[in-house]
């Protein structure tokens, strides 16, 4: 199965901020990655598809990037709202969906 | 709008069962493939399973492979998880979700969950 390894686990930053998660695949997985934000008690909401194509709905300060193993997920001036977990998940292998560890963005 | 609405979750006894359904609501059920994802206390995401739109074809993560079976309604716009030989490692709160993009392969729409806890 295709393992995803999000980076950091977690990280404290400051409205206005800019944030960028970084998400590594264990093979190669073309552009099939997504992003997702969830917060707590509540269930996730897709962000980002085929790595950097914005759901929509979805504010521009978000945005995504990558090809092959290695994704990046980036939040330009953070806001207030945007305190969550974010995960990414790769849909190369259509029979076998997985999910990175997730990453936690704090107050700081 | 879409809606998702889970129901079945409880409290069980490991090696028991137990019926989780998802009612369906503001889009074509029957042209979609679904998912059921779960998140155990804490925990991150886990993809448990998928159906595709008309029933033929299911998948499941190897961990609940014989044990779970996947299922839809497309007359009453309902899916199901058929959960047996239920496990201590299977309480999660479990979403059921709707599947997005060209093949099905993204998690669009989400129901709020409800929470399956296996202890005796």
């Amino acid at each position: 199965a295709i393992q995803l390894t999000q980076s950091p686990s977690s990280l404290s930053a400051s409205v206005g901020d800019r944030v960028t998660i970084t998400c590594r695949a264990s093979q190669d997985i073309n552009s099939g990655l997504a992003w997702y934000q969830q917060k707590p008690g509540k269930p996730p909401k897709l962000l980002i598809y085929d790595a950097s194509s914005l759901e929509s709905g979805v504010p521009p300060r978000f945005s995504g990037s990558g090809s092959g193993t290695d994704f990046t997920l980036t939040i330009t001036s953070l806001q207030p709202e945007d305190f969550a977990t974010y995960y990414c998940q790769q849909f190369h292998t259509y029979f076998l969906l997985t999910f990175g560890g997730g990453t936690k963005v704090e107050i700081k | 709008q879409v809606q998702l609405v889970e129901s079945g979750g409880g409290v069980v006894q490991p090696g028991r069962s137990l019926r989780l359904s998802c009612a369906a609501s503001g889009f074509t059920f029957s042209t979609y493939a679904m998912h059921w994802v779960r998140q155990a206390p804490g925990k991150g995401l886990e993809w448990v399973a998928v159906i595709s739109y008309d029933g033929s074809n299911k998948y499941y993560v190897d961990s609940v492979k014989g044990r779970f079976t996947i299922s839809r309604d497309n007359s009453r716009k309902t899916l199901y998880v058929q959960m047996n030989s239920l496990r201590a490692e299977d309480t999660a709160v479990y979403y059921c979700t709707r599947g997005g993009g060209d093949f099905g392969q993204l998690f669009d729409y989400w129901g709020q969950g409800t929470l399956v806890t296996v202890s005796s």
